[in-house]
């Protein structure tokens, strides 16, 4: 099947500073991307749509200006957490599109991120 | 608004059959996933429903009942690796926009 890389798996920075994550279909262009944020215990919260080459939208209550997305290309959208806090320690998931189609969706493996 | 509601845990022996029940209300709808994630990996594609019935896939089946706003995972003899969480999600809008409810988490005992 299709295939959602992340990187980083994980990562620790300190407070303050900017974190990217990155998402890529490896084997199929992605017209859109969505990303997730899940806290420990609970379900994956979505953040925002990503479709390529334009601007993301973000769910209720996502600051836009902290949670940089980016979607240059059909096989690549980052996620900059800027000014990381500790609140925002969480695990960071992405998902991808093929088509229009439902069911065409693909998760990527994660990133967990913790801001000291 | 959008409402997907699960029991938060559930226990069961190896060998068993679980249900594991899922409603929602939601604006839109286009159809229903299950997913299982084990803790810190990504969710992993189980089932998806958009018309009413049964879809059986080996020890797995979902049901669906669009006007209920109601579904159901059917896990058939329980391994002790079912020990996860079971999500809900609801496509909402277009472009596979889900919708997660907040999961149930299932330990499989000896």
């Amino acid at each position: 099947g299709a295939v959602v890389s992340q990187h980083p798996s994980w990562v620790i920075c300190k407070s303050g500073t900017s974190v990217k994550i990155e998402c890529r279909s490896l084997d199929f262009q992605a017209t859109t991307m969505f990303w997730y944020r899940q806290f420990p215990k609970q379900s994956l919260m979505l953040m925002a749509t990503s479709n390529e080459g334009s601007k993301a939208t973000y769910e209720q209550g996502v600051e836009k200006d902290k949670f940089l997305i980016n979607h240059a290309s059909l096989t690549l959208s980052t996620l900059t957490v800027t000014s990381a806090h500790p609140e925002d320690s969480s695990f960071y998931i992405c998902s991808a599109s093929q088509g229009a189609a439902v069911g065409e969706l693909f998760f990527g493996e994660g990133s967990r991120l913790t801001v000291l | 608004g959008q409402n997907i509601d699960q029991p938060t845990e559930m226990t069961a022996t190896e060998g068993a059959i679980v249900q594991i029940n899922c409603t929602y209300q939601t604006s839109g709808f286009n159809g229903l996933f299950w997913y299982q994630q084990h803790a810190g990996e990504a969710p992993t594609f189980l089932s998806y429903n958009v018309l009413d019935g049964l879809e059986e896939k080996g020890r797995f089946s979902s049901f669906l009942s669009r006007s209920k706003g109601y579904s159901y995972l059917l896990l058939k003899e329980l391994q002790m690796k079912d020990s996860a969480s079971y999500l809900c999600a609801v496509v909402s809008g277009g472009y596979n926009k889900l919708i997660f409810g907040a999961g149930t988490r299932l330990a499989v005992h000896p």
